[in-house]
Order: C-alpha cells, then structure tokens, then sequence
C-alpha cells in the first residue's frame, strides 16, 4: 500500500512565481483533502473533494490559490502569484469518503514544505 | 473562542509515566480523530472516534459525548512517544477542524 504520495516534499522558489503541487491519493479512496500547516494557524482545511467534485473551498484563502481534481488518482493545488506568506507545509489527505455510512479516518501524505522568499 | 480546545499546550513527562491529554469542542460532531505528527512532520491518524473508548497498545482513546470532551492516555511513555498531538473534530462529512496539538516530549 503505497499511501499518499505528494511531491515536491520542499519547494523553495522566489515571491510571484507560480507554484504547483501534487497529490495522488490512496487508489480507492474517494476523498481528497488539502491542508495548510502553519506556525500561527496550526492546521487548516483549504479544500476538499469528493468522487473529484469539490465539495467546500471556503478554507481557500484567496483567488491565488486554486486546486483542481482532473480524475480519482490525481490532484494539483497551485499559488499564482505566489507571497512570503504562503510559506507553510502544505498536506494532501485521502479517505474511502462520504459514501459509507460513518466516519472514516484520513490518510495524510508527508507534506510539501513550501517557502516564498 | 476555538471550537476546539486542547491542553496541556506542552507536556513534559518521564519515561514510564502515564499521559493524559485533553480535548474539548463546542459544536456537534460526527466523530472525532486524535492524530500524531513527529518531529520529521508526517501525520499519522491514532484513533477516530464517536463513542466509548479505543485502545491500541499503550494508547487509549475516549470520549463523552454529553460532556464534549475526549482525553488521549499514553501508559508506560517511551522517548519514541515524543510528538505533537492533534485533536481534531469532524463536523460534517469528512471535514475537520483541529485543536492547535499538544507538543509532548518523553525523557528517558
């Protein structure tokens, strides 16, 4: 079971560049979800999907930021122009999803700690 | 006011001492997760709860519903123990909010 996989694991790039990360889920999970890690704000839900369909974007901090599901196994988060501020670690997530009846735990992949300079 | 609480912010313990770690929420909630994030950064869910107790090892999960309050227990703590603890509630379907963690740190 291979988990989720995300890439890059760090990206440092310079202020107003467009930055891209990755996220492919676990095979067979219909959930996906991206977080933010901060210092100040600890962990926050950006957006989530589900069966590829976003489903809440309001953790989305503004319009530089966009994510995009194109099938089940693969999903991008991108920050156009990219801020100091948007220096975090950034988590993609994955569950079975809502289509059981009860909770299910998420799956997290190891992170793209980002810095803007 | 956070919807969710967590305390001690920091915990210092000795090894082989019992742990308790609390977590309060003030909204209804579907269930809820504890999560351990080590120092290298991955996270990795310990429990997901809605009722009742969980055990797993040296670890217990439990949670009064009534009362909107969950408490993580490590017995016999080991230095490997050494982490950030999350808390964190799931208020609709799969989405979670979480508690800002409890950093413990195990001495052998």
């Amino acid at each position: 079971d291979a988990g989720v996989i995300q890439s890059p694991r760090h990206e440092v790039t310079e202020m107003g560049q467009e930055v891209t990360l990755r996220c492919k889920p676990i095979s067979g999970h219909n959930s996906l979800f991206w977080y933010r890690q901060t210092m100040m704000r600890g962990l926050e839900l950006l957006i989530y999907f589900n069966n590829n369909v976003p489903i809440d974007d309001s953790g989305m901090p503004e319009d530089r930021f966009s994510a995009k599901m194109p099938n089940a196994s693969f999903s991008t988060l991108k920050i156009q122009p990219s801020e100091p501020r948007d220096s975090a670690v950034y988590f993609c997530a994955s569950s079975p999803g809502t289509h059981f009846s009860r909770p299910q735990p998420q799956h997290f992949g190891d992170g793209t700690r980002l810095s803007i300079l | 006011k956070n919807e969710v609480e967590q305390s001690p912010q920091n915990l210092t313990a000795q090894e082989g001492e019992f742990i308790t770690i609390n977590c309060s929420y003030s909204v209804g909630i579907s269930a809820l997760h504890w999560l351990q994030q080590h120092p290298g950064g991955g996270i990795v869910s310990l429990f997901m709860l809605s009722s009742g107790k969980k055990k797993h090892g040296r670890l217990i999960a439990t949670i009064n519903i009534q009362e909107k309050h969950s408490s993580l227990h490590i017995t016999a703590s080991h230095p490997r123990d050494s982490a950030v603890y999350i808390c964190a509630v799931e208020k609709v379907s799969d989405k979670l909010i979480f508690g800002t963690g409890t950093r413990l740190q195990v001495f052998p």
